[in-house]
């Protein structure tokens, strides 16, 4: 089936420090991938996608690419800020689903960024 | 645009007892799903539907009930609670199709003592 990894957390970076977060997947055919955001007492929201090998997505300084030869989907940022504190959520979609739009979640990664 | 609406915010429930979380949108999406979140486990599926009147289980439907009369509404009911029912639960909604932008709600964080 299809499935998700993401970098074990917690992360604690202090301010401006430089962020990865590793994902990888599994999945049949060419699936979608998701990188989603969650602030604190609040719902996921969409952070970034792409939904081809080598896309890029890019949101608030963020980016991810989509790379099928690693299965990857790790994201990055050059220069975090304390309002980036939250758990990011690795997903995907995957072709040949009954419904192209059900979503795997990767266990997410809690960052938190100090002044 | 409300988006996507969830109630209550908060509930306490006691084992055996039923009830229903509420969820709606009105982005005339035709997918809606329910997921429910515990520490550690990411976001697992409950149940999701592709329009009204068609609804199917995801990874964890065990103790859990849909209907989706509507195209806006997709009501989950706990039919017997259970302290494992202790979760946040989560409502998403989008149009169909693998590239496209799930909506969530704020959740329901639920404790069934």
């Amino acid at each position: 089936g299809n499935s998700v990894t993401q970098m074990e957390g917690p992360v604690t970076l202090s301010e401006e420090a430089f962020l990865t977060i590793n994902c990888t997947y599994t999945a049949t055919g060419y699936p979608s991938l998701f990188w989603y955001v969650q602030y604190p007492g609040e719902g996921l929201q969409l952070l970034l996608k792409a939904t081809k090998a080598d896309d890029k997505g890019s949101n608030k300084g963020f980016e991810a690419t989509y790379r099928k030869e690693t299965t990857s989907f790790h994201l990055e940022k050059g220069s975090v800020q304390v309002s980036d504190s939250a758990v990011y959520f690795c997903a995907l979609t995957a072709p040949g689903e009954t419904s192209g739009s059900r979503l795997t979640f990767g266990e997410g990664t809690q960052l938190t960024v100090n002044p | 645009n409300a988006g996507v609406t969830q109630t209550p915010k908060f509930q306490v429930l006691k084992t055996g007892q039923s009830m229903t979380l509420q969820c709606a949108q009105d982005m005339n999406h035709e997918y809606m799903s329910w997921y429910r979140q515990d520490p550690g486990m990411g976001l697992r599926l409950i149940h999701y539907s592709v329009g009204a009147g068609i609804t199917d289980q995801g990874e964890v439907p065990n103790g859990y009930n849909v209907s989706r009369s509507t195209t806006e509404d997709f009501p989950l009911r706990l039919l017997s609670a259970a302290p494992s029912q202790t979760s946040v639960y989560f409502c998403a909604s989008s149009y169909l199709g693998g590239g496209n932008e799930q909506f969530f709600g704020p959740g329901t964080r639920l404790t069934v003592l």
